[in-house]
């Protein structure tokens, strides 16, 4: 069974930092690419980060970029997400979620989120 | 900066058909911009309901259908029920392994 558990939320002050966690297992985590997403209180889903399965290539939504990094560790089967010079606006729900890629009969790959984890609330607040 | 727009909300009677699309502030919603559906209760993860434009996730109920419709996806609930009412998000591939959400649709069943 897939399962992928997000661990490291918790309350923060403006300018702080925290590291979350994604610890998977079910499925050999290095043939997939990863990604962050967050949900602030009440609000919609929002795209943060995502990595390659090898590690070697990540992007960030403008939001985050400068201030957040995204790892893995394949041999442990972990996902990171180190937050550093966080904001109000940083509170939310992080999720990790699996992307699967469907191949179509042309053979283009479609990606999307197959599996996710429960998530992590961070809070940035004085 | 592109950004995937969505009816904030929408309300169907029980029985009845409702469309939720999903557009781009500019440009159109094609095939190749593999549009996926998600469906998500209030402090729970999201589900997914459909990829690859119609493609139906194993356990989604065949009243559900995914689409291109015009310049949009769209996803379209044939016989909506109680148990429908959900927020709804789409999100579309931007190239470069960048999946973008819309910014999520409340259904209403009433």
């Amino acid at each position: 069974e897939v399962q992928l558990v997000e661990s490291g939320g918790g309350l923060v002050q403006p300018g702080g930092s925290l590291r979350l966690s994604c610890a998977a297992s079910g499925f050999t985590f290095s043939s997939f690419w990863m990604h962050w997403v967050r949900q602030a209180p009440g609000k919609g889903l929002v795209w943060v980060s995502r990595i390659n399965n090898a590690g070697s290539d990540a992007n960030y939504a403008d939001s985050v970029k400068g201030r957040f990094t995204i790892s893995r560790d394949n041999a442990k089967n972990t996902l990171d997400l180190q937050m550093n010079s966080l904001r109000a606006e940083d509170t939310a729900v992080y999720y990790c979620a699996r992307v699967q890629y469907y191949y179509d009969s042309s053979g283009y790959a479609s990606p999307y989120f197959d599996y996710w984890g429960r998530g992590t609330l961070v809070s940035v607040s004085s | 900066q592109t950004v995937v727009t969505q009816e904030p909300s929408f309300s169907v009677s029980p029985g009845g058909t409702v469309a939720l699309t999903c557009g781009l502030s500019s440009g159109s919603v094609s095939g190749s911009h593999h549009p996926s559906w998600y469906q998500q209760t209030p402090g729970q993860p999201p589900r997914t309901l459909f990829y690859n434009t119609n493609i139906r996730s194993s356990g989604v109920p065949d009243r559900f259908s995914g689409s291109i419709l015009g310049n949009k996806a769209a996803l379209t609930i044939t016989g909506a029920q109680a148990d429908d009412e959900s927020d709804y998000y789409c999100v579309l591939y931007m190239g470069g392994g960048i999946l973008m959400f819309g910014g999520g649709t409340k259904l209403t069943v009433l």
